[in-house]
């Protein structure tokens, strides 16, 4: 058990669907990540957010959204699903924004569009 | 698009074989890290080299970076059937105030007892 821990594990919709992903960081850890992990694409870096702001975005689609509440707790919001957003989806967190972060995944929360 | 490429994207050895998986980056970097991924599951941090390294090691690991080559190397020891994973390079940079860890595609090696 990494400490970092994702809900749900895996999860079923259909497209045009919205689903909401829950990651609670390590205890201590300020920084959360999104990462979306694909076949074709690898794993893509999609969000950061630290101490509950904004702080690095990267390939994250409009559809997407994500925000860290005051608890540290974050949660990634897919909307108007598509096929190809079928995918692992991993949360990951890390004592600092900035620096030499070393991440700490969570175990992923495999979504599936049919 | 990808900072770090990994090479080859995949490798076969037996058990007891030394493993070295490469990566390579195009931008300049502050740290390299490298992460190992059992299948399906979540990445695990190996070791972390910085810019002003040039050799580090951690146990049957060993990582060295070229920063004039813009490229790593991950040396994986006495390999055994537990390394069996698909190992990935990931640097970091600053944009601004933007920081970001970006990942390569990954080098699947596997160890055949």
């Amino acid at each position: 058990d990494s400490g970092v821990t994702q809900t749900p594990k895996h999860l079923i919709t259909a497209t045009g669907q919205r689903v909401t992903l829950r990651c609670s960081p390590r205890s201590g850890d300020l920084s959360v990540y999104w990462y979306q992990q694909s076949l074709d694409q690898g794993l893509q870096f999609l969000i950061q957010y630290y101490n509950g702001e904004e702080r690095a975005k990267g390939n994250i689609l409009e559809r997407f959204s994500a925000q860290q509440f005051p608890d540290l707790h974050s949660e990634l919001n897919l909307s108007s699903l598509e096929l190809g957003d079928s995918a692992l989806y991993f949360c990951a967190s890390s004592v600092s924004g900035r620096g030499a972060n070393v991440l700490t995944f969570g175990a992923g929360s495999r979504l599936t569009v049919l | 698009s990808q900072q770090g490429e990994e090479d080859p994207q995949a490798l076969s050895i037996q058990e007891g074989e030394n493993a070295t998986m490469n990566c390579s980056y195009k931008t300049s970097i502050n740290n390299l890290q490298w992460y190992r991924q059992n299948s399906g599951r979540g990445l695990v941090h190996l070791i972390l080299i910085r810019s002003n390294e040039r050799e580090k090691h951690s146990g049957r690991l060993r990582v060295t970076l070229d920063t004039s080559k813009k490229s790593s190397s991950l040396l994986i020891t006495a390999s055994r059937a537990a390394d069996t994973a698909s190992y990935f390079c990931a640097t970091d940079a600053w944009g601004g105030s933007n920081y970001k860890l970006t990942f390569g595609k990954g080098t699947l090696l596997t160890v055949n007892p």
